[in-house]
């Protein structure tokens, strides 16, 4: 069965403190995602990457940046956490136009 | 602004009964996909439309894409329980980079039994 993983359910960090997320996937997709997802906002894309150490910013980048320096994975960095990226993360991965299969989610909270 | 808008935002349904969601927008769309995300769950995919006018069923579902290219609809018949979730549309903009989605808001629909 395919798989996208997300290193982490659930995570509590520090405001201030570096996060990392990471995202692994196991079907060799050319496209990978990172949305976060909050109630009456949907799911909106923050970072995306369509080949091996190529990134392209979606719409919301502000105090994020990624890393994509194996086909398979895909990081997402929150470079100094703040309270207002309390959120769902979610990681997707996809081939050329078709459909994404997203990992099972983070739920981040900064305290 | 949002690109893709999804209507209703939630949506009552008596078991049993019909239901149909809408996705708009007011640019043309290269394709469009479906996810459906049960409550603590992460979105799947269900379906993608690519041609004008297209439509595509799975089982009681009824997916079509409108002749502009800019509309989308689900049809779910005889709602069941395990209905319940948030179906999102999702839609690739003409000109836009990779296989970037731009995602509707959601329905969320509530069965009752």
């Amino acid at each position: 069965d395919v798989k996208v993983t997300q290193s982490s359910r659930y995570l509590v960090k520090r405001t201030g403190e570096k996060v990392f997320l990471e995202c692994v996937q196991d079907m060799d997709h050319e496209n990978m995602f990172w949305y976060r997802q909050d109630p009456g906002l949907g799911l909106r894309l923050i970072y995306f990457s369509y080949d091996v150490k190529m990134k392209e910013k979606g719409d919301i980048p502000e105090g994020y940046s990624v890393s994509r320096e194996k086909k398979e994975r895909f990081s997402l960095i929150l470079e100094s956490a703040s309270t207002n990226q309390t959120s769902m993360y979610l990681c997707a991965s996809s081939l050329v136009s078709y459909g994404y299969t997203f990992g099972s989610g983070t739920r981040l909270t900064v305290v | 602004g949002q690109q893709v808008m999804q209507i209703p935002q939630y949506q009552h349904v008596q078991e049993g009964e019909d239901f149909t969601t809408y996705c708009n927008s007011s640019t043309t769309l290269s394709n469009i996909q479906w996810y459906k995300q049960r409550p603590g769950g992460h979105p799947v995919f269900l379906i993608q439309l690519v041609k004008s006018g297209e439509v595509k069923k799975q089982k009681r579902l009824t997916f079509q894409f409108g002749e502009a290219k800019k509309n989308s609809s689900l049809h779910i018949t005889a709602t069941q329980t395990t209905d319940v979730g948030t179906y999102f549309c999702a839609a690739t903009l003409v000109k836009a980079a990779g296989n970037k989605l731009t995602f509707g808001g959601g329905t969320r629909v509530l069965v009752k039994p």
